[in-house]
């Protein structure tokens, strides 16, 4: 079973530019989650998705942040503009009906000059 | 507030010998408790996950235990590898949410 695919797995930007993550969830997972991991500390999510709605994204900063998953599949994370802060891992997982486990990609590594 | 603290942040221990992590949780309601293992540079994979009603559960030399009275978890690492060096992060499922421990990052030493 393939796992949890994102791209890119490493960006380098200067701060006041956009970037983007793609990810691609184990097939048939219905719910997806973004997470931001900064250096040294646990997953903080930032919105999560079931199918193409969103269920939850009370600590996305909208202001700069922005997801989508249009078609209940694949999901797209934007930042714009970066900010120094924003320096830190940038984590998808999904989730099967079951509920049980979650399934983490490797992970976009973000830093930010 | 939910919460889950674990401790200790780090540690280093020889190869060989065995380790115990801790994890206490304010979560509720509770709905069951995760032990991710994360490669410095990966991301989390689950190492154990258990429901109120289970009190240990085994994956290899990973034994997790959880006391749902107290809100106590432990991850206790047996006759470590080189391997075993990671982050290891404990993570308590409410009704909708999840709450993530900021994780013990374990060093193993020749």
């Amino acid at each position: 079973e393939a796992g949890v695919a994102q791209s890119p797995r490493y960006k380098i930007i200067e701060k006041r530019q956009s970037v983007a993550f793609w990810c691609n969830p184990i097939s048939g997972h219905a719910t997806l989650y973004w997470y931001q991991q900064i250096l040294g500390q646990g997953p903080k999510l930032l919105i999560q998705f079931q199918n193409n709605g969103v269920v939850d994204d009370s600590q996305l900063p909208k202001d700069r942040f922005s997801a989508e998953r249009l078609k209940g599949v694949d999901s797209t994370l934007k930042i714009q503009p970066a900010k120094l802060e924003d320096s830190a891992v940038y984590l998808c997982a999904s989730v099967g009906y079951s509920g049980n486990t979650i399934y983490f990609g490797e992970g976009s590594w973000l830093t930010v000059v | 507030k939910n919460q889950v603290e674990q401790s200790p942040q780090s540690l280093i221990i020889l190869e060989g010998k065995n380790c115990t992590l801790q994890c206490n949780y304010t979560v509720s309601p509770f709905s069951n408790l995760r032990w991710y293992k994360q490669d410095t540079g990966r991301g989390p994979v689950s190492l154990t996950i258990m429901t109120f009603s289970e009190n240990t559960k085994s994956n290899g030399r990973y034994t997790a235990t959880l006391d749902a009275d107290t809100k106590q978890s432990s991850l206790h690492i047996t006759a470590s590898q080189l391997s075993d060096s990671a982050s290891y992060i404990c993570v308590v499922s409410g009704y909708s949410t999840l709450t993530f421990g900021k994780g013990t990052m374990l060093l193993v030493s020749p």
